[in-house]
């Protein structure tokens, strides 16, 4: 079973919709999580960590289920500037090494 | 704002041959990281360094891979003799570490290696 898993997509959506993305993982002793965005080519930018209460950030909202160990970000009223491959991250020991989904990507249509 | 910074960005050579690419953290973080990607794939972690040592490293990281921190603020990783399957986006991160700071990594630009 993979580490972290991702639906790869990818999603394609006009302006102003809204997407849910979903992962899972596998370890249970993982400890931290996260959302990273990254465009072609370009390093993985931190989007947002993840909390188990689900945590707000403008039109980002990050939920994370423990029991499921599930953890899902939902993007409201979609940008264009928002079309880019979403990255499922957990975090799961003292060397904080970050494991990698292999990414959700989203095109956003006019 | 602060930043890692990688250099080069982009960097070819031949197979067989040694490159070392090069990183320079954001300061008075304590924890840093190398990871790539291959092309069309996901990020995988290499190997993380903290307190002038490598803490963990993964099984892609074998005897051809070797890093540094020579002088306080680069950190360096080598690779030794490289194989047609290097070729890869290189990844460097640093993470503050301090008590009581958020466990966020930031990412350099990549380095862009490419073994003909």
């Amino acid at each position: 079973r993979k580490e972290v898993e991702q639906d790869p997509g990818p999603f394609n959506v006009p302006e102003g919709a809204t997407v849910a993305f979903n992962c899972t993982y596998s370890n249970s002793a993982s400890q931290s999580f996260f959302w990273y965005r990254q465009d072609c080519r370009k390093e993985p930018k931190l989007l947002m960590s993840v909390y188990s209460s689900g945590n707000e950030d403008g039109r980002f909202t990050a939920q994370l289920n423990r029991a499921s160990q599930y953890i899902s970000l939902l993007i409201r009223d979609s940008k264009l500037s928002d079309s880019a491959t979403y990255l499922c991250v957990v975090n799961m020991d003292s060397s904080y090494k970050l494991i990698f989904g292999s990414g959700t990507r989203l095109l956003v249509r006019p | 704002e602060p930043e890692v910074t990688q250099t080069p960005s982009h960097q070819v050579t031949q197979m067989g041959q040694e490159v070392i690419l090069r990183c320079v953290p954001i300061s008075n973080h304590l924890y840093f990281y190398w990871y790539r990607q291959i092309l069309g794939q996901k990020v995988e972690f290499l190997v993380s360094f903290y307190n002038n040592e490598i803490s963990e490293k993964s099984e892609i990281f074998d005897d051809q891979f070797s890093v540094e921190r020579p002088d306080g603020s680069n950190f360096t990783l080598k690779i030794r003799s490289t194989k047609l399957e290097d070729s890869a986006m290189y990844f460097c991160a640093s993470l503050t570490g301090r008590t009581g700071a958020k466990n966020i990594q930031y990412f350099g630009a990549g380095t862009r290696l490419s073994v003909l």
